[in-house]
Parts: structure tokens; sequence; C-alpha cells
């Protein structure tokens, strides 16, 4: 079993639409919770971290951690075509050594 | 602020040929990772430095690959020889120590094709 598990998708919805995108994981000692952002052909970049459990905002973004079912989730609302990339969670448990889902691909339609 | 810099941003290679991929980290980044990410899956850690030390290299195929530091700012990761299997994308990031050191910023990488 994968350390973490991430739905590969794709996902395609259209330009406005609120996205849900998850992820789950089996090792009860990660605390620290990322999401990237990567385009094609680009390197990860980070959108948001969460440390243990709860929700956290920036702008249209949400990530929520909900510990006890080893679930995470991140929320795009209003989505835009420039939001169409692959999104990434990675998890730790000591904030240096990183497991990464295999991504979601997302494509948003104007 | 310069981002992660990584050279070259593309290579192909024969099976059996050696091949070296250099990493300049942001400035004052004291820790450095190699990643290789393979289609359609996410970064694998390969290695990862603080300072000039390697602190993790439990996923480093240590019978081909290679990796140093040398004064703790620059990076090179080699592979000697490779094998086709070796094809995928060799991501490099860093972070600052003291900070908070899950923010890792991601180079562009150095995609590998061995044929």
């Amino acid at each position: 079993q994968k350390e973490v598990e991430q739905d590969p998708g794709p996902l395609s919805v259209p330009e406005g639409a609120i996205v849900s995108l998850n992820c789950t994981y089996s090792n009860s000692a990660f605390q620290y919770f990322m999401w990237y952002r990567q385009y094609s052909r680009k390197g990860p970049e980070l959108l948001m971290y969460t440390y243990s459990s709860g929700n956290k905002e920036d702008g249209r973004f949400t990530a929520q951690v909900d510990k006890s079912s080893k679930y995470i989730s991140l929320f795009i609302r209003d989505s835009q075509p420039s939001d169409s990339a692959t999104y990434l969670c990675a998890m730790s448990a000591d904030g240096n050594q990183f497991y990464f889902g295999t991504g979601t691909s997302l494509t948003v339609i104007p | 602020e310069a981002g992660v810099v990584q050279s070259p941003r593309y290579k192909i290679i024969e099976k059996k040929q050696p091949v070296a991929f250099w990493c300049n980290p942001i400035s004052g980044h004291n820790t450095l990772y190699w990643y290789r990410q393979n289609l359609g899956q996410g970064p694998e850690l390969l290695i990862r430095y603080e300072n000039e030390e390697a602190v993790d290299d439990s996923q480093l195929p240590k019978d081909r690959f290679s990796a140093e530091r040398l004064k703790g700012v620059d990076s090179t990761l080699k592979i000697q020889p490779a094998e086709l299997g070796d094809s995928a994308v060799y991501l490099c990031a860093s972070s600052r120590w003291g900070q908070s050191t899950y923010e890792q910023y991601f180079g562009p990488g150095t995609r590998l094709t061995v044929t």
C-alpha cells in the first residue's frame, strides 16, 4: 500500500465551478500536509500547507485536513482556466521527508 | 529573489552513457533535495542535503547514482551508466533551515530521455 493515494483524474470542469481534490494516507504520524500545483513542463509550486488538523483558506483555495479519517482536501472556488494544471498532495511526519501523491490533472474549460 | 536553477533542461542520451545534472538552490537555502518524477507520478526523494552533508540518501540507487554538494551550495547528480528506466524528470528543490522546512521551492527540472 502506498503512503499517499490520490485519484489521478483527469478532472474537467467548467469555468466558475467549485473543484474538490482529495488524498488519503495510511501513516498516522503525518502532521505536515501540502498542496502543490504543477504546470506542464514546470516544477511543482507550493500552494497551501497545513500543520496537523483543520482548515486553511487563501483566496480561492481552501485546504482541509481530517486526521481521524486520514483524508485531506483542496477546494478551489470560482475556478479559472489558469487553474488548469496537475495538483499534487504531499505529506510529512517530520517536515523533512515528504511523500507525494501521484497528482490529479485538472482542466478548467472556459 | 531568483528561483532554483537547474541545467540542462533536457537531455537525451543512449543507455550505458553517463549523465550529470546541476542545481543551484535559492541563495541562503541550506537544505537541498533531489527528486525523480516519473510520468504520471509524484516526485520521489533521491537524496537530501543539509549544507554539504547528505542526511538522507536511502532512496538513491548507489550502484549507478552519485551526488555531491560542494561548499554547501550547488549540487550535481550523476548517473553512470544510464539505463532505459532512468528516463524521468529530475527535480531539485531547496528550503531554508530554521524557516518552515516544508516550504520547498522546486526548480523546473531536467527531463532525461534514455534511448
